[in-house]
């Protein structure tokens, strides 16, 4: 299996423009997972979906931010429009099961976002 | 606010040293679990650890949750430079398979 797989790597944009992130998860996995990554919060859950639905986006921090899973392999993360502040590595997580897991989660490699 | 404090924040050691990092939550967690993370890299999965008093180890690396299920610490035996990266633990507080992470430390090992 190739993993997570995340696109793109980096991303450089302009304030104001829309920036959308994907993420395709491990083949039967059905838990997803959209986290953040910056050096003043370190890792923060933004938002995780179980077979395909949203089940908790307490961490999505403003309306400019959301999130969708239309089908088991596929979701994004979209930021319209983006601001300086959300420069930071995004990350997309898979998990096979619900529950307390042995196996953990498998992280992508993350995006990095940069907005000038 | 923050509800897993790791420490230390950073540590550099010399090679063949060992090292201790700790991972510590004011609640009762349900499953504790450490990652590593490379610089420009995702975080990979190291061990879980759910029972109270449980350790696992994996090559150089043994990792303990306590009783009562507040605090875990990961070791580290006779360093390497490959071991070098930032440490995360990562709690289930919910049982509903849902993590949230220490700020986690950065290891620096000097050859």
């Amino acid at each position: 299996d190739a993993g997570v797989i995340q696109s793109p790597r980096h991303e450089v944009t302009e304030m104001g423009q829309e920036v959308t992130l994907r993420c395709k998860p491990i083949s039967g996995h059905n838990s997803l997972f959209w986290y953040r990554q910056t050096m003043m919060r370190g890792l923060e859950l933004l938002i995780y979906f179980n077979n395909n639905v949203p089940i908790d986006d307490s961490g999505m921090p403003e309306d400019r931010f959301s999130a969708k899973m239309p089908n088991a392999s596929f979701s994004t993360l979209k930021i319209q429009p983006s601001e300086p502040r959300d420069s930071a590595v995004y990350f997309c997580a898979s998990s096979p099961n619900t529950g307390p897991t042995p196996y953990g989660y498998t992280f992508g490699s993350g995006t990095r976002l940069t907005v000038v | 606010s923050q509800e897993l404090e790791q420490s230390p924040q950073s540590l550099i050691v010399q090679e063949g040293k060992n090292l201790t990092i700790n991972c510590t939550s004011s609640k009762t967690l349900y499953g504790l679990y450490w990652y590593k993370q490379k610089y420009g890299e995702g975080l990979i999965f190291l061990m879980m650890l759910q029972k109270g008093g449980e350790e696992k180890s994996h090559e150089k690396i043994t990792a303990k949750l306590d009783e009562k299920k507040q605090q875990s610490s990961l070791h580290i035996t006779a360093s390497q430079p490959s071991h070098a990266g930032i440490y995360l633990c990562g709690a289930d507080r919910t049982g509903a398979n849902n993590l949230f992470f220490g700020t986690g430390t950065r290891l620096t090992v000097i050859p």
